[in-house]
């Protein structure tokens, strides 16, 4: 599986859009863009993902460039709850292996 | 709401002792997962199964660890003998088990382990 870059932490003001970044300049056709998270002492959940097209669903909205090798997780209204660990984790289809990296330490402060 | 349990949430024990966790999958996923996550290695999946099948524990210690799936609504995973370098987090996550296509997996809020 393509291997991913985050910075390893950001952060955001309440109420506004958070971007987080990921790089993955060597993902191949058939792997896909997972994002999950981890809220403090709680295991990780599941935001969204994506192939080629753009993404959203009630958690956040996913932004893949045309070349696939970068990608935005947004979240369009970050509360104080949205206060987490962000991983960017690229994966085959048909494959079921999630490799975490370091991810993205996101802290919204009011 | 459907989610994934594991008990205990919390074990102390000594080092030597055997350690016993046990995950009830989201009812129809046939897909287990075992993650372990401590400060220093982040979270690194020990094993997983389909269908009760185990299909991949090369990231499992072999000599002391052991997972098992008795049957569709239990996964099992346990050390034997503990050593204090087992310490750390371990969760399950459970996946609708689509052959052939890559799948969200369900964390549950794993057991925190101690050995001392």
């Amino acid at each position: 599986d393509a291997k991913t870059t985050q910075p390893p932490s950001m952060d955001c003001a309440e109420g506004r859009a958070a971007n987080l970044p990921c790089n993955h300049s060597t993902i191949s056709g058939n792997e896909y863009v997972y994002w999950y998270r981890q809220i403090h002492s709680q295991g990780p959940q599941y935001i969204i993902h994506g192939l080629k097209n753009n993404e959203t669903n009630e958690m956040a909205s996913l932004i893949i460039t045309e070349d696939r090798k970068s990608s935005t997780l947004i979240l369009p209204h970050a509360t104080l709850r949205d206060t987490a660990v962000y991983y960017c984790i690229v994966i085959k289809a048909a494959g079921n292996k999630l490799t975490f990296g370091g991810g993205t330490r996101v802290l919204v402060k009011p | 709401d459907a989610r994934v349990t594991q008990t205990p949430r919390h074990k102390v024990t000594e080092m030597g002792q055997e350690v016993t966790m046990r995950c009830q999958p989201i009812l129809g996923h046939n897909t287990v997962f075992w993650y372990r996550q401590t400060m220093m290695q982040g979270l690194e999946l020990l094993a997983y199964f389909r269908n009760r099948a185990p299909l991949d524990d090369s990231g499992m210690p072999k000599d002391r660890f052991s997972a098992e799936m008795p049957d569709a609504t239990l996964a099992t995973l346990k050390i034997q003998p503990s050593e204090p370098r087992d310490s750390a987090v371990y969760f399950c996550a459970s996946g609708p088990g689509l052959a052939g296509v890559t799948e969200t997996q369900y964390f549950g809020p794993g057991t925190r382990l101690l050995v001392l």
